[in-house]
């Protein structure tokens, strides 16, 4: 069984600051970790994604996510926000036991980005 | 790569009226899944299939709704009939072993 928590359904931050966006995951396999964007009438994109290799997985668009086995967490980072930031964040685990077999996704977050 | 290609991207159709949605995966990916995204709900899994045949359907709402996979390269979803509730957009997306999206399809029902 799998399972993906996002622990915040909105976030807000100023231009130029810090991004942080928090999910926790459980899996019963070693999982593959994703994260996906969604602009505002718009399919998903994605960000980035891990897959047992580098803890620390670089995306599009300045992110990165740091995978921590310890703390089941997959949290998505970027140092400085910019307004084309603003849009809806999907994490997304996968046991990759059978391709991507039957992902599950994460309720989403909100991020919003003041100028 | 082309992507995942999604048509119609819009259509405005009458309750009552059968609804067909088309899904070309991405060439070489095994996996297609169907989702449909709406405000009140967020996103769903209606179903998906793995080779062309469907693994779990639990996520297709009731019988009006069917999901065909004849090939590789071809996948569709219809709805029969169609009704206001139906209104959202509905999202195709195939993988190998990351998921990559089609653009949608926009479903308005009257």
């Amino acid at each position: 069984a799998q399972s993906v928590t996002q622990l915040d359904s909105h976030v807000s931050v100023s231009e130029g600051t810090p991004v942080l966006l928090r999910c926790n995951y459980s899996s019963s396999y070693s999982p593959s970790l994703f994260w996906y964007v969604q602009h505002p009438n718009k399919g998903l994109q994605l960000l980035l994604k891990y897959t047992s290799a580098a803890t620390l997985v670089k995306g599009i668009n300045g992110f990165e996510a740091e995978f921590k086995k310890s703390e089941t967490s997959f949290h998505l980072t970027k140092p400085s926000a910019h307004m084309s930031d603003a849009a809806e964040y999907f994490c997304v685990v996968s046991d990759g036991v059978t391709n991507a077999g039957k992902s599950t996704f994460g309720d989403g977050t909100t991020l919003t980005v003041k100028p | 790569d082309a992507g995942v290609i999604q048509s119609p991207r819009h259509e405005v159709t009458e309750m009552g009226q059968e609804v067909t949605l088309r899904c070309k995966p991405i060439s070489g990916h095994n996996s297609l899944f169907w989702y449909r995204q709406t405000m009140m709900r967020g996103l769903e899994l209606l179903i998906y299939f793995n080779n062309n045949v469907p693994i779990d359907d639990s996520g297709m709402p009731e019988d009006r709704f069917s999901a065909k996979m004849p090939n590789a390269s071809f996948s569709t979803l219809k709805i029969q009939p169609s009704e206001p509730r139906d209104s959202a957009v509905y999202f195709c997306a195939s993988s190998s072993r990351t998921i990559y999206f089609g653009e949608g399809s926009w479903l308005t029902v009257v």
